[in-house]
């Protein structure tokens, strides 16, 4: 089983779609969770932290479920410059911090 | 701020040539420092980590190797390079206990071994 795995995609939405995305981890002893957005030919970026209570940012909600060991990403009112690959990353703290990356599901936001 | 800086952009390289990339930080101190490749359509791959200078942890045996000369200098290097060795290669950093442990990449280096 990966460590880390996501919905296979892509995902091809029309602009104003609500979509999501779902992620689970294997380990359990996992202590913090991100998604990470990444354009064609791009470095990775940030674009939110999940917090076990879950957090909003604009149009972007994560939520995190321990007991489950599972993570979401919705995404509301798409928009076209939203197309991009989303990774899933979970940190296991351990010597040098270990960041295990999801393989990612890409969106297409169509028009 | 903090901020990483990775070159070359983009190589072509023939194989069996040698290979450099060199990876710095600016605005923090005793970063952990990461190379990862993705090949073309794939996830991220870690290649090496270091918490500090001089120490360097494998996660996977190949033909390439890392170093650390300066705190806040990454660099990732091959004596010859081989076909599947094309792909891009991001630097990152992170630093414990700041913004949630977070991992910050370099723009990327993009290796074509013809």
């Amino acid at each position: 089983r990966k460590e880390v795995e996501q919905d296979p995609g892509p995902f091809n939405v029309p602009e104003g779609a609500t979509v999501a995305f779902n992620c689970t981890y294997s380990n359990s002893a996992s202590q913090s969770f991100f998604w990470y957005r990444q354009d064609c030919r791009k470095e990775p970026k940030l674009l939110m932290s999940v917090y076990s209570s879950g957090n909003e940012d604009g149009r972007f909600t994560a939520q995190l479920n321990r007991a489950s060991q599972y993570i979401s990403l919705l995404i509301r009112d798409s928009k076209l410059s939203d197309s991009a690959t989303y990774l899933c990353v979970v940190n296991t703290r351990g010597y040098g911090q270990n960041f295990v990356f999801g393989p990612g599901t890409r969106l297409s936001v169509l028009p | 701020s903090q901020t990483i800086h990775q070159w070359p952009a983009t190589l072509v390289q023939p194989v069996g040539s040698p290979l450099s990339l060199e990876c710095t930080v600016e605005g923090t101190s005793n970063p952990n420092l990461y190379w990862y490749r993705q090949a073309a359509g794939r996830g991220l791959q870690l290649l090496f980590y270091s918490v500090g200078i001089g120490q360097i942890s494998s996660e996977v045996p190949q033909n390439l190797s890392a170093s650390r000369p300066q705190d806040r200098q990454f660099i990732l290097s091959s004596k010859k390079l081989l076909l599947s060795d094309s792909g891009f290669y991001l630097c990152a950093w992170s630093v414990t206990g700041i913004a949630g442990n977070t991992i910050y990449f370099g723009e990327g280096s993009w290796l074509t071994v013809v």
